[in-house]
């Protein structure tokens, strides 16, 4: 079936300092998703990507597709103690929700 | 709105009880789903329903049963609890089966002993 790494899969960085996490698919994905779960918390969705080659921000994140639309990271510039939290990529081969494979995340950690 | 919630935050079962995880949304979303969170696994999909009276089974369904009755509710049902299944479980819904984010509610976080 198919399987989304991310790695790494635990980062710690000081505040300020900058932050990737690269997920990758073993199958042509349609769409990715990333989310992100502050400890304790749910996830809550940040952003989908649909198109190859894609790029998108939010703020201090960037989130790019692939071209071959099998990979994807979200970069963090200049991270602060807000950021800290898990982040998932989740890939969809097709339109369904159903298919949506989650990413085991990065754990990120934010020294102040 | 509320959003998507879930109830009970915290449970502790011993070996073989039964119990259900409730889940409610008021968003009028015809898909939910239910997902369980182990560490370093990320989230794996249980079972889903595109729509009152239509479930399926995800994943990882073994020991667990849904049904959707209205488009409101999905319960999960542990029908014979195991240690296996402590984890943190978490429901999910969105507009529809395509595509669109998924709105997860608080999670219960469940132990069997």
């Amino acid at each position: 079936g198919q399987q989304v790494m991310q790695i790494p899969q635990y980062q710690h960085v000081q505040e300020g300092e900058d932050f990737t996490t690269y997920c990758n698919s073993s199958t042509t994905l349609s769409n990715i998703q990333w989310y992100k779960q502050r400890p304790g918390g749910h996830p809550v969705f940040l952003i989908q990507l649909v198109k190859s080659g894609e790029v998108k921000k939010q703020k201090r994140l960037t989130f790019q597709f692939g071209e071959a639309k099998k990979n994807s990271s979200l970069h963090i510039t200049a991270t602060q103690t807000t950021d800290v939290g898990t982040y998932f990529c989740a890939g969809n081969p097709s339109g369904s929700a159903r298919q949506l494979t989650f990413g085991s995340g990065t754990q990120l950690t934010v020294l102040p | 709105n509320a959003g998507v919630t879930q109830t009970p935050k915290f449970q502790v079962l011993k070996t073989g009880q039964s119990m259900t995880l409730q889940c409610a949304q008021d968003m009028n979303h015809e898909y939910m789903s239910w997902y369980r969170q182990d560490p370093g696994m990320g989230l794996r999909l249980i079972h889903y329903s595109v729509g009152a009276g239509i479930t399926d089974q995800g994943e990882v369904p073994n020991g667990y049963n849904v049904s959707r009755s209205t488009t409101e509710d999905f319960p999960l049902r542990l029908l014979s609890a195991a240690p296996s299944q402590t984890s943190v479980y978490f429901c999910a819904s969105s507009y529809s089966d395509n595509t669109y984010e998924q709105y997860f509610g608080p999670g219960t976080r469940l132990t069997v002993t």
